[in-house]
């Protein structure tokens, strides 16, 4: 079983929808937890950094720490055809800087 | 301030040869990361230089190595390649001190091996 499980999708929504990303975890001791977005034939760019539990909000994007359920999830409102890519979450240990992915979900949000 | 650089963008290589890919860190950067990405595995972590030291190094084989350099630039070398090594190889870095180390991507180096 991987330390972090993430749904590969594709997920298909229309521009101007809502969308949830999730991702779940086995390991208690990740304290870090980062949203990265993938366009195709580039290297991942940081969306969202959260440290323990709670929310944070930037923009359009939300993202939400749950460590008691080991769940976390990252929400668009108002999806734009621009925001269609790979999105990659990603979690460590304090201390160490070694990231363990997701296997990332693909987005297609199409007008 | 200039992002990750890596260099060379692609390369192909024959079974058995080696290569060498570059990486130049944010301004400021001490850590230098290097992950594999591959459409079955997805992305992995290969190993982190903080201060010319190797920090943390994942689960590859020995024919893969790193180094990095005063300035915090970082090489990656693969030795006698494999099929299997063709993998997009991306570089993070970041500042390296503390805990929170937010890592910064670049584009990748796309390595095909025929």
């Amino acid at each position: 079983q991987k330390e972090v499980e993430q749904d590969p999708g594709p997920l298909s929504v229309p521009e101007g929808a809502i969308v949830s990303l999730n991702c779940t975890y086995s390991n208690s001791a990740f304290q870090y937890f980062m949203w990265y977005r993938q366009y195709s034939r580039k290297g991942p760019e940081l969306l969202m950094y959260t440290y323990s539990s709670g929310n944070k909000e930037d923009g359009r994007f939300t993202a939400q720490v749950d460590k008691s359920s080991k769940y976390i999830s990252l929400f668009i409102r108002d999806s734009q055809p621009s925001d269609s890519a790979t999105y990659l979450c990603a979690m460590k240990p304090g201390g160490y800087n070694k990231l363990i992915f997701g296997a990332g979900t693909r987005l297609a949000v199409h007008p | 301030k200039a992002g990750v650089t890596q260099t060379p963008r692609y390369l192909i290589k024959t079974r058995g040869q080696q290569v060498t890919l570059s990486c130049s860190p944010i301004s400021g950067h001490r850590s230098v990361s290097w992950y594999q990405q591959t459409p079955g595995q997805g992305l992995q972590f290969l190993f982190e230089y903080f201060s010319e030291t190797q920090r943390n190094k994942g689960n590859f084989p020995g024919r893969f190595s790193g180094r990095q350099f005063s300035n915090s630039r970082s090489e990656m070398n693969v030795s006698t390649l494999e099929l299997g090594d063709s993998a997009l190889y991306l570089c993070a870095s970041s500042l390296g001190g503390g805990s929170e180390n937010i890592q910064y991507f670049g584009a990748g180096t796309r390595l095909s091996v025929l």
